[in-house]
C-alpha cells in the first residue's frame, strides 16, 4: 500500500509570495490533517479536512487555508508569504470517523521564505 | 493552545540501557496518548499509544506508563538500540478532535554502540 505522498518536497519563495502544497492520502483514508513542525514551535496542528469538509481548525491565522477534493486529495494554502512560515509542512492521513484511528504522516514539504 | 510538557529534551544512552521519556498534560478533555517516532528527513510515525483506562501497555521494547491523577505518562526504551537514535514525539488527543494533535517539544535520542 502506497503511503501519503507530499508534493512538492522542497519550495523555496519570497515574503509577500502564496504557496499551495499538495497531499495524497492513503488510499480509502478520507481524513487528512495538516501539521506546521518547526524548531521554536515543535509540531503545531493546522487543521483536517474529512470527506471535503474542515472539522478542526488550530490557532493560525487566515492566511492559512486549506481544502479537500472528492478524491480525499489535500491541498493547503498560505497567502503573504512571512519569514516566520518557513517550516516543514506536514501532512497525516487516517480512515477518520469518530474513534482515534492512526494517523500516517508523509515526509512533509520543506518550505523556505525568504 | 493546549499543552503537553515533555522532558527531557535530549537524552544519551548507552547500547542496552532503558532510556525513559516524560510527558505531562493539562487539559483533563485528553483522552488518547500516542508517541511518535521521528527520523530526519521523515514524517512523524506512531510508535505506541494508550488510552486512559489503562496504566500501561507494552509492544516489544517500547512501554508506555499511564498516571491518570498525576496527567503524566511516559516512554521507556528497554534495550535501548543504535537504531533507536531519533526523535520522540509524546502527543495527545481529546475525543471531540480525534484527529487534532498536541504533540509535546520533543526528546532527540541518541543511543551509543
Amino acid at each position: 500500500k502506497a503511503g501519503v505522498t507530499q508534493t512538492p518536497r522542497y519550495l523555496i519563495k519570497t515574503r509577500g509570495q502564496q504557496v499551495t502544497l499538495s497531499c495524497s492520502p492513503i488510499s480509502g483514508h478520507r481524513s487528512v490533517s495538516w501539521y506546521q513542525q518547526t524548531p521554536g514551535q515543535g509540531l503545531q496542528f493546522l487543521f483536517e479536512y474529512f470527506s471535503e469538509t474542515q472539522r478542526n481548525k488550530g490557532n493560525f491565522p487566515g492566511r492559512f487555508s486549506g481544502r479537500q477534493f472528492s478524491n480525499s486529495r489535500s491541498e493547503m494554502n498560505v497567502s503573504t508569504l512571512e519569514l516566520g512560515d518557513s517550516a516543514l509542512y506536514l501532512c497525516a492521513s487516517s480512515r477518520g470517523g469518530g474513534t482515534h484511528n492512526e494517523q500516517f504522516f508523509g515526509p512533509g514539504t520543506r518550505l523556505t521564505v525568504l | 493552545q493546549q499543552q503537553v510538557k515533555q522532558s527531557p529534551q535530549s537524552l544519551i544512552v548507552q547500547k542496552g540501557g532503558i532510556s525513559i521519556i516524560n510527558c505531562a498534560y493539562e487539559n483533563t478533555a485528553f483522552d488518547y496518548f500516542p508517541w511518535y517516532q521521528q527520523f530526519p528527513g521523515k514524517g512523524p510515525a506512531l510508535l505506541i499509544a494508550i488510552r486512559p483506562d489503562v496504566s500501561e501497555k507494552k509492544e516489544g521494547r517500547f512501554t508506555i506508563s499511564f498516571n491518570k491523577s498525576a496527567k503524566q505518562f511516559s516512554l521507556h526504551i528497554m534495550d535501548s538500540q543504535p537504531g533507536d537514535s531519533a526523535t520522540y514525539f509524546c502527543a495527545a488527543t481529546p475525543s471531540g478532535s480525534a484527529r487534532q494533535l498536541t504533540f509535546g517539544s520533543g526528546t532527540q535520542l541518541t543511543v551509543l554502540p
